[in-house]
């Protein structure tokens, strides 16, 4: 079956512009991650939805970034006025649950790179 | 809480071993390990549930000890396909039924000939 997708793979943008990074889960999985990795560097936990519960976003770096999950499925990650150091791979991963026991599948990035 | 993992980089021949371990300060439910290789995303290789099983992948296999909180991989006979980076991931329970999985900053495999 399908993966997770993430679109687009490749972005380049200016310093300043928005950008909206989107994650397609795999269907029926209601757990959600987004994940910075810049280069060399492991994963920094950005966002985690789970269900219809309030997301936790404790790991976004500024209020320039916003994520949100429509219809509890899809969701797009939005970063404002971007800047440099916003430069990195952008991963989405979804599980089945959010259960203990369940593995974490990686979509395969998201290269952001501002100029 | 981050888990911490080491060595943070390790170089091998082919056919050595080595261990990787990772390490938490919080009680844990499962232990999950990934490698990620350069440039792809980071592959499941397995997840550990309490009660102190070990189990396999390849000649890859891990343990896990729930009252250290503790993980360890160990990978034997290292061949180069072996190479990338490996992280653990720590689930905890964080409430309303759910579990958080948080990840280690990983270890830096390379293998050579």
């Amino acid at each position: 079956g399908a993966g997770v997708s993430q679109s687009p793979s490749n972005k380049v943008t200016e310093k300043g512009k928005d950008v909206e990074l989107r994650c397609d889960p795999i269907s029926g999985h209601t757990a959600l991650y987004w994940y910075r990795q810049s280069l060399g560097q492991g994963l920094e936990f950005l966002i985690y939805f789970q269900g219809n519960s309030a997301p936790d976003k404790s790991g976004l770096p500024s209020d320039r970034f916003s994520a949100e999950r429509t219809g509890g499925s899809v969701s797009t990650l939005t970063i404002q006025r971007t800047q440099q150091e916003d430069s990195a791979v952008y991963l989405c991963a979804s599980r089945p649950t959010s259960g203990g026991h369940n593995e974490q599948f990686f979509g395969p990035g998201t290269r952001l790179t501002v100029l | 809480q981050q888990p911490v993992q080491s060595p943070q980089a390790v170089i091998l021949r082919e056919g050595e071993d080595a261990v990787i371990n990772c390490s938490s300060s919080k009680a844990l439910y499962s232990v999950h390990w990934y490698r990620q290789k350069h440039g792809e995303a980071p592959v499941f290789l397995m997840i550990l549930l309490k009660g102190g099983e070990q189990k396999g992948h390849e000649k890859i296999s891990a343990s896990f000890n729930e009252k250290k909180q503790q993980s360890s991989l160990y990978l034997t006979a290292s061949q180069l396909s072996y190479s990338g980076t490996y992280f653990c991931g720590t689930a905890a329970y964080s409430g309303a039924g759910s579990y958080q999985l948080t990840f280690g900053k990983g270890t830096k495999l390379s293998v050579i000939p």
